[in-house]
């Protein structure tokens, strides 16, 4: 497709619930990356893709989170039982190859958790 | 831990001045700095800067990187309403591929 596409842009959940979140990458980029940006700050990594394997997810905050790329191309975030403080704008973005030229960001997801 | 700093965190100007908008970073391995401008949701990217003294230039806009400090400058001249964001710094590392983002300089343009 043209840009990163994020599904849904808006999610509310109660607490305890389980969420997933969807980003379609650009056609033909090998990197995704996933980014959780709480109100008023900068984004913060959460892990990266290089084709369908997951070569780093040092920033998912626990094991409440998980993502996957089985194919290579599309990405789904998974939060399990969320509390509030997952509430966040989540950020996918993807590129050629790695970040070395910088990424193309999706619109995000903004996860309300109530 | 790598640390990136932006300031000021918020900054309210009239349409037509000149804003300078700064950032520091204390990183190991640092290999490039990147500028993203902010308006909704998705940031979209401005500049990347690898060298020092090279000054990077998009129309009113404009980037320096000085490597000796550790700290880059984003240039706006001749602001207008549309320049309106919260515009992002962040580090690129060697070793691996994330970037690693300061809080931002929310840019208000009064008309």
């Amino acid at each position: 497709g043209a840009g990163v596409s994020q599904s849904p842009r808006y999610k509310v959940a109660k607490r305890g619930q389980d969420v997933a979140l969807r980003c379609d990458p650009i056609s033909g980029h090998v990197s995704l990356f996933w980014y959780q940006q709480a109100l008023g700050q900068g984004p913060e990594f959460l892990t990266y893709f290089q084709n369908e394997a997951q070569l780093d997810k040092s920033g998912l905050p626990s094991d409440r989170f998980f993502a996957e790329r089985p194919e290579g191309s599309v990405s789904t975030l998974k939060i399990q039982r969320t509390q509030q403080e997952d509430s966040a704008v989540y950020l996918c973005a993807s590129s050629l190859e790695g970040g070395a030229n910088g990424y193309t960001f999706g619109s995000g997801t903004r996860l309300t958790v109530v | 831990e790598d640390k990136v700093v932006q300031s000021p965190l918020s900054l309210v100007v009239h349409e037509g001045d000149t804003v300078t908008l700064n950032c520091s970073y204390e990183v190991t391995n640092f290999r490039s700095l990147l500028w993203y401008k902010q308006e909704k949701k998705a940031p979209t990217f401005l500049f990347m800067l690898t060298s020092s003294g090279i000054e990077k230039k998009s129309g009113r806009l404009s980037s320096i990187l000085d490597k000796k400090e550790l700290f880059s400058i984003l240039n706006i001249t001749a602001t207008q309403t549309g320049d309106s964001a919260v515009y992002l710094c962040a580090s690129y590392n060697f070793g691996n591929e994330k970037l690693t983002f300061g809080t931002g300089t929310r840019l208000t343009i009064i008309p």
